[in-house]
């Protein structure tokens, strides 16, 4: 079974400072890792994906995350945050082995950034 | 535009009530997905669908069903038989169902019990 978990419910940040958001997951196979960001009563939209290849991925709206297979993690980042970038978070896995493999989202981290 | 459309934003079911929350997709898109979203539990999967009269249970299916009839069409039906009906309801779809492919999201319906 495939699982995913977001360690922080809530990340504060000032405008400027960088932003990070973990995810940690556990697979039985190699593992697809996606981002995505929903701003209030809206859809979650897509921000990044690692597939294979290079460990640093980018993304949408300035962030990247990085795979780090050791530590099975795929923690999102952001140099600098804007106040826009206050949404809530999430990261969800597929894993690569099976026949149809269901998207396994975290719960979710709320990211707040103030000015 | 492209994109997923569901209808209504917003509604309210009375008791023993069942209700339809509408999705519709122009991406041409095979595989459409049903989510439920509780505050601090991510999204959970209620049913999804590969391909036009074919779907599955996902891990909630209980008190829900669905149809594929078109291509663009996949609406959820909140039956009495779910008796915790509150929730954001998510539909998406994707190209396919390979596992490289990214899920595309509407705006979701919230569902309140009146």
């Amino acid at each position: 079974a495939q699982s995913v978990a977001q360690p922080e419910d809530q990340v504060n940040v000032a405008e400027g400072n960088p932003l990070t958001v973990k995810c940690t997951y556990s697979v039985s196979g190699n593992p697809y890792l996606f981002w995505y960001v929903q701003y209030p009563n809206r859809g979650l939209q897509f921000l990044l994906k690692y597939i294979t290849g290079d460990n640093l991925v980018k993304g949408s709206y300035g962030f990247e995350a990085e795979f780090n297979k050791s530590q099975t993690s795929f923690h999102l980042k952001k140099p600098s945050a804007l106040v826009s970038d206050s949404a809530l978070y999430f990261c969800a896995v597929r894993d690569a082995t099976d026949s149809w493999g269901k998207f396994q989202f975290g719960a979710g981290t709320q990211v707040v950034v103030t000015p | 535009d492209g994109g997923i459309t569901q209808s209504p934003k917003y509604l309210f079911r009375k008791e023993g009530q069942n209700v339809t929350l509408s999705c519709e997709q122009n991406l041409n898109h095979d595989a459409m997905y049903w989510y439920r979203q509780d505050p601090g539990q991510g999204l959970r999967l209620i049913y999804y669908s590969q391909i036009v009269n074919d779907f599955q249970k996902g891990d909630i299916a209980e008190g829900y069903s669905v149809s594929r009839e078109k291509k663009e069409s996949f609406p959820l039906t909140v039956t009495s038989a779910q008796k915790n009906p509150t929730a954001f309801y998510l539909c998406a779809s994707s190209i396919g169902t390979s596992e490289r492919e990214k899920l595309f999201f509407g705006s979701g319906t919230q569902l309140s019990v009146l």
